[in-house]
């Protein structure tokens, strides 16, 4: 099986601030891989797909870099809605295996 | 509009079963593959087990294999997880959820609300 690491596996952030989130595959996955933000008590949503394209409805503040094995997701300026929990993805092969979380919340 | 609403989930003993359901609407649910995903309490999700849109092939994880079973109806728009010999560690929000394709890039674009299983004596 593929596994995904993710860090930090918290962050403190300000309304504002750039975030950035980065997942390493344990073996290449090209560009397989997802993003996926989850509110307490809520299910999971796409964020980014293959790696860096933007999901309908995403606002443009969230981008998605990487290729292989190393991946970004990249918040530009924080907003309130944004303090939840993220996930990253492989979705190469199953199973399609999740990273542990990083859960953002407010500074 | 598109939607998958699961069902079945509660309270059961250490050892038994339970049959979980997921019904989708607004989309043409034969064409997609379609995945159970798991959340522990407090923890991360995980993947369990997935079903290709004519039942052709299905895909587990690991920690359920040989245990749960994954099937569907397209006829009535559902999605099924039996899941057998249950154990305390598979208490979990059991989500469905719909995988969509770009350029052959997989997503998990669409899921469900969640149904709460608890496995306790």
């Amino acid at each position: 099986d593929i596994q995904m690491t993710q860090s930090p596996s918290s962050l403190s952030a300000s309304v504002g601030d750039r975030v950035t989130i980065t997942c390493r595959a344990s073996q290449s996955i090209s560009s397989y891989f997802n993003w996926y933000q989850q509110k307490a008590g809520k299910a999971p949503k796409v964020l980014i797909y293959a790696a860096s394209s933007l999901q309908s409805g995403v606002p443009s503040r969230f981008s998605g870099s990487g290729s292989g094995t190393d991946f970004t997701l990249t918040i530009s300026s924080l907003q309130p809605e944004d303090f939840a929990t993220y996930y990253c993805q492989q979705s190469y092969s199953t199973p399609y295996t999740f990273g542990q979380g990083t859960k953002l919340e407010i500074k | 509009q598109v939607q998958l609403v699961e069902s079945g989930g509660g309270l059961v003993k250490p050892g038994g079963s339970l049959r979980l359901s997921c019904t989708a609407s607004g989309f043409t649910f034969s064409d997609y593959y379609l995945s159970w995903i798991r959340q522990a309490p407090g923890k991360g999700l995980e993947w369990v087990s997935g079903i290709s849109s004519s039942s052709s092939y299905t895909n587990y994880a690991d920690s359920v294999k040989g245990r749960f079973t994954i099937s569907r109806d397209n006829a009535k728009n559902s999605l099924y997880l039996q899941m057998n010999t249950l154990r305390a560690e598979d208490t979990a929000v059991y989500y469905c959820a719909r995988r969509t394709a770009s350029d052959y890039y997989y997503t998990m674009d669409v899921w469900g609300q969640g149904t709460t299983v608890t496995v306790s004596s």
